[in-house]
């Protein structure tokens, strides 16, 4: 069974500023993918990164980077130079190989960005 | 392109009445799943279909269904309503071997 472990139920940045939204997981599958969404007030859920099992290198998209420790079985979130609109819940999951579709969630971590 | 749609985006029910939510995916799309969000559980895997085919189930009760029609849109059913299955209920999309996932707005059901 795969499970997700979010310790953060609440997060607090000044706005500018990097935050990092930590992320373990627990699984015995070798190949595995670690996701990030981001879910606003509005309730959709937004894709934000992907990291495979067997990428070496931490996965990039923008402002948002997975610092991926794959001994540690850790998936961290970091998100650079933080505005206003993100604050938002963010969700780390986890999917077999590159199939999102039947994905494991977190509890979510709710991030706040102050001005 | 269109992205993923719900509907309804909002449902209220009774207890021991049965519901269908539809999905309709971004067009290419051959895999939806479903998810179910709590305050209490959080998400939850439902099920995904792909091609037509269920390909993953999750823990759920026998009362939650679904099926995929050849167009890909889904439709999930729960039948005989309880307090507890008041949720957020997400349908996310994707190629179906692809990592991206896109999950639509959802439905909000409510039952009294």
């Amino acid at each position: 069974a795969q499970k997700i472990t979010q310790t953060q139920p609440g997060m607090f940045v000044q706005e500018k500023e990097a935050v990092t939204l930590d992320c373990t997981y627990d699984t015995s599958d070798q190949s595995y993918g670690l996701f990030w969404y981001k879910q606003p007030s509005s309730g959709e859920m937004i894709f934000l990164i992907y990291q495979g099992s067997y990428d070496e290198q931490n996965a990039t998209e923008g402002r948002y980077s997975l610092n991926f420790q794959k001994a540690r079985k850790s998936a961290n979130l970091v998100i650079s130079a933080s505005q206003l609109g993100d604050s938002a819940m963010y969700f780390c999951a986890m999917g077999l190989g590159t199939n999102a579709g039947k994905s494991t969630f977190g509890d979510g971590t709710t991030l706040t960005v102050k001005p | 392109k269109a992205g993923v749609t719900q509907t309804p985006r909002y449902l209220i029910k009774t207890r021991g009445q049965q519901v269908t939510l539809s999905c309709s995916p971004i067009s290419g799309h051959r895999s939806v799943s479903w998810y179910q969000q709590t305050p209490g559980q959080g998400l939850q895997f439902l099920f995904e279909y792909f091609s037509e085919t269920q390909r993953n189930k999750g823990n759920f009760p026998g009362r939650f269904s679904g099926r995929q029609f050849s167009n890909s849109r889904s439709e999930m059913n729960v039948s005989t309503l309880e307090l507890g299955d008041s949720a957020l209920y997400l349908c996310a999309t994707s190629s179906g071997s692809g990592y991206e996932q896109y999950f639509g707005p959802g439905t909000r059901l409510t039952v009294t």
